[in-house]
């Protein structure tokens, strides 16, 4: 289940369960998405991006979301295994081509072998 | 891949002393760096965008003289924590943008530095 800490919402998955984090940006103006898995005490690692011209797409084992009517984005991993677990961070970019990105409060996600 | 490093992963020091904290890339260009800082169980922040041969620029609310930023060489980014106090304590982490590249993929994050200041 879904939990919301002090800081940090943490989902909580048994392996082999399909896993969704969802993602409120903030910037209606933003055109550019990505999604980021950072383990603990190492720095993010680049898992799939989005342009604001899409509503979906998939990666191995990944989809992203986007719905740009109620500024929300989702990342879902299908048969979630232990090495998934780690906090995933969404990011957006207001211009296309211009490196500033603004990340999101980040999820947790656990998963149970 | 493009790899970027950090150095050094983790450092302890004293109140009032100064660190510098190195970030590379180690097998590409990179004509933008940024760095970010971290608190326990909370987002990335942005510091600073570091362009190559010129000033960085900082985001709102970083002192750029607490937090000097040096971006000497394509390859090369330094933060120094200048008058460290225990505030300070962070994970810091650097990323490299891919020379010549416009999309926001060929941005590249380091391993981060640990920051204790004791």
């Amino acid at each position: 289940g879904e939990s919301v800490g002090l800081h940090l919402p943490t989902l909580s998955v048994q392996e082999g369960d399909n896993s969704i984090i969802n993602c409120a940006y903030s910037n209606s103006a933003s055109d550019y998405f990505i999604w980021y898995k950072q383990e603990s005490g190492k720095g993010p690692q680049f898992i799939i991006d989005i342009r604001s011209n899409l509503d979906k797409r998939q990666g191995q084992r990944v989809t992203v979301l986007l719905n740009k009517t109620v500024k929300h984005l989702s990342l879902q991993i299908a048969a979630t295994q232990p090495g998934d677990s780690a906090v995933y961070f969404c990011a957006e970019n207001m211009r296309w081509g211009y490196s500033t990105l603004t990340f999101g409060k980040g999820t947790m996600l656990l998963v149970s072998p | 891949g493009a790899v970027v490093s950090q150095h050094p992963s983790r450092v302890i020091c004293k109140s009032g002393t100064s660190v510098k904290i190195e970030c590379r890339s180690l097998d590409f260009q990179a004509t933008t760096m940024f760095w970010y800082r971290q608190f326990p169980k909370k987002s990335l922040m942005l510091m600073a965008t570091s362009n190559e041969g010129s000033k960085a620029t900082y985001e709102q609310g970083v002192e750029k003289d607490k937090f000097l930023i040096n971006h000497a060489s394509l390859t090369l980014s330094t933060l120094t924590v200048t008058s460290a106090h225990p505030e300070d304590s962070s994970f810091y982490i650097c990323s490299a943008r891919l020379a010549g590249s416009r999309g926001m993929n060929e941005q590249f994050f380091g391993p981060g530095t640990r920051l204790t200041v004791l």
